[in-house]
């Protein structure tokens, strides 16, 4: 089984809103990701959580704000969204940073209004 | 640094028709390889992988890459296209760098398939 659930499908928020998306893996996968895709481009990476640590912040705006309470969830906790963020975010996983091949979810739509 | 590029961006092929998507990338080790498919407004699925071994590997819906070295290329072939095969297409490379791993894409090449 190399499912990867992510919750909500879609989300639309005001920019004053706080909300927040929700990924779950049950592989025993250690790292996990948020992309961002915006239409008829590829993913851009976002960050990498490895062993329930951040490792990796590609500079992304305070107004996200990720969270990995365990093992086999991860959060993207959202506040004071832009229009400009309305995109598809997308969470993946592997079983560690070791050269593994990772593994998508269906992504949540998201847009900002 | 590593790079992907797919050189095409939209490839429109009939309904039986043999594919071929073209991927070259720019990684200074061993690279991990990947394509991905996206369907319409979901997310990315795996088709197949390349990490050692075999340079020609099997993937999902028929789907077959061929690893060329002496070419930094990482093309995706089918020999006949079914209708349900229209998507978006990415060529990935994994790589590891400030203690994470992490996939750099390629931007993609959309197919059409005409009945």
């Amino acid at each position: 089984d190399t499912e990867v659930t992510q919750t909500p499908k879609h989300l639309v928020m005001g920019m004053t809103n706080k909300k927040s998306l929700k990924c779950e893996q049950h592989m025993g996968h250690r790292a996990m990701y948020w992309y961002k895709q915006k239409a008829k481009k590829p993913p851009e990476l976002m960050f990498v959580y490895s062993y329930e640590k951040l490792s990796i912040n590609e500079s992304v705006p305070s107004r996200f704000s990720p969270e990995c309470p365990n093992s086999s969830l991860l959060n993207l906790h959202l506040h004071a969204l832009q229009p400009e963020d309305s995109a598809l975010y997308l969470c993946a996983s592997s079983q560690d940073s070791n050269g593994n091949t990772i593994y998508f979810g269906e992504g949540s739509w998201l847009t900002v209004v | 640094a590593q790079s992907v590029t797919q050189p095409d961006i939209h490839i429109t092929v009939s309904e039986g028709a043999s594919l071929e998507l073209r991927c070259n990338y720019s990684y200074g080790a061993t690279p991990y390889l990947f394509w991905y498919v996206q369907s319409p407004g979901q997310g990315l699925q795996l088709l197949l992988k390349y990490f050692s071994g075999d340079t020609l590997v099997q993937g999902i819906k028929g789907f077959e890459a061929e690893f060329k070295r002496s070419q930094s290329s990482f093309n995706l072939r089918k020999p006949s296209v079914h209708w349900s095969d229209a998507a978006e297409y990415f060529c990935a490379v994994a790589h590891s760098g400030a203690g994470s791993y992490q996939l750099t894409f390629g931007k993609g090449t959309k197919l059409s398939v005409i009945p």
